[in-house]
């Protein structure tokens, strides 16, 4: 059973346009939600958070918006560029639980110029 | 050094030997942890440090499975009698004591393939 769930393997857009990526969660105790963007052959890089008080973050190109009566959360690059291909990870935790952290499978973006 | 590093990069073992890899967590991170992917999936969890302390390794997934951190730095992961099924990238972080909102810092990981 998956608590974190990216039912999209792929996603390919336009150079310019908006890449929206989707996540679903389960577990309700999760309150802390991030995505990572992965690059082949190198590890995980965090990119953005979102904490459950929240609705929307936003850190320049890159906004997250969580729907918690949904258990849905999206991660939304505008305006997408070649070099955000790549693989997106969304996460969750607990804040005052361990220390963990449930990834989904990801999503491959691909930008096309 | 600047980042976390973990070695060797690749390792190919034959079914049934014991495997260690290596992690050097960022200096002064308390918190560090291992997680395996497997080829399609996200990372999952094997288990955690808070300095020496391995407060949560619920995820190992058989005793087959050890991890240390003797001196609440490097750390070594270690595999007894590999398995096919072990084969995967395994990941190493590191943290300082909380690492919400920032998350934690990945290092480029080992990717073990068992013959």
């Amino acid at each position: 059973d998956q608590q974190v769930k990216q039912n999209s393997p792929s996603l390919s857009v336009q150079e310019g346009r908006i890449s929206i990526l989707n996540c679903d969660y389960t577990n309700s105790m999760f309150d802390y939600f991030l995505w990572y963007k992965k690059y082949p052959a190198e590890g995980p890089t965090f990119l953005i958070s979102i904490s459950s008080i929240k609705d929307k973050n936003e850190d320049g190109r890159f906004t997250v918006f969580l729907n918690k009566s949904a258990k849905h959360l999206s991660l939304h690059i505008v305006p997408s560029q070649p070099g955000d291909s790549a693989v997106y990870f969304c996460a969750a935790g607990e804040e005052g639980g361990s220390e963990k952290l449930v990834f989904g499978k990801g999503t491959k973006l691909t930008v096309n110029p | 050094g600047a980042g976390v590093s973990q070695s060797p990069r690749y390792k190919v073992a034959k079914r049934g030997q014991d495997v260690a890899l290596r992690c050097d967590p960022i200096s002064g991170h308390v918190s560090l942890f291992w997680y395996q992917q497997a080829l399609g999936q996200g990372p999952e969890f094997l288990t955690y440090f808070q300095n020496e302390a391995q407060l949560d390794k619920s995820g190992l997934p058989s005793d087959r499975f050890f991890a240390e951190r003797p001196e609440g730095s490097v750390s070594t992961l270690k595999i007894q009698r590999t398995q096919q099924e072990d084969s995967a990238v395994y990941l190493c972080a590191s943290s300082k004591s909380r690492h919400l909102p920032h998350g934690y810092t990945f290092g480029s990981g080992t990717r073990l393939t068992v013959v």
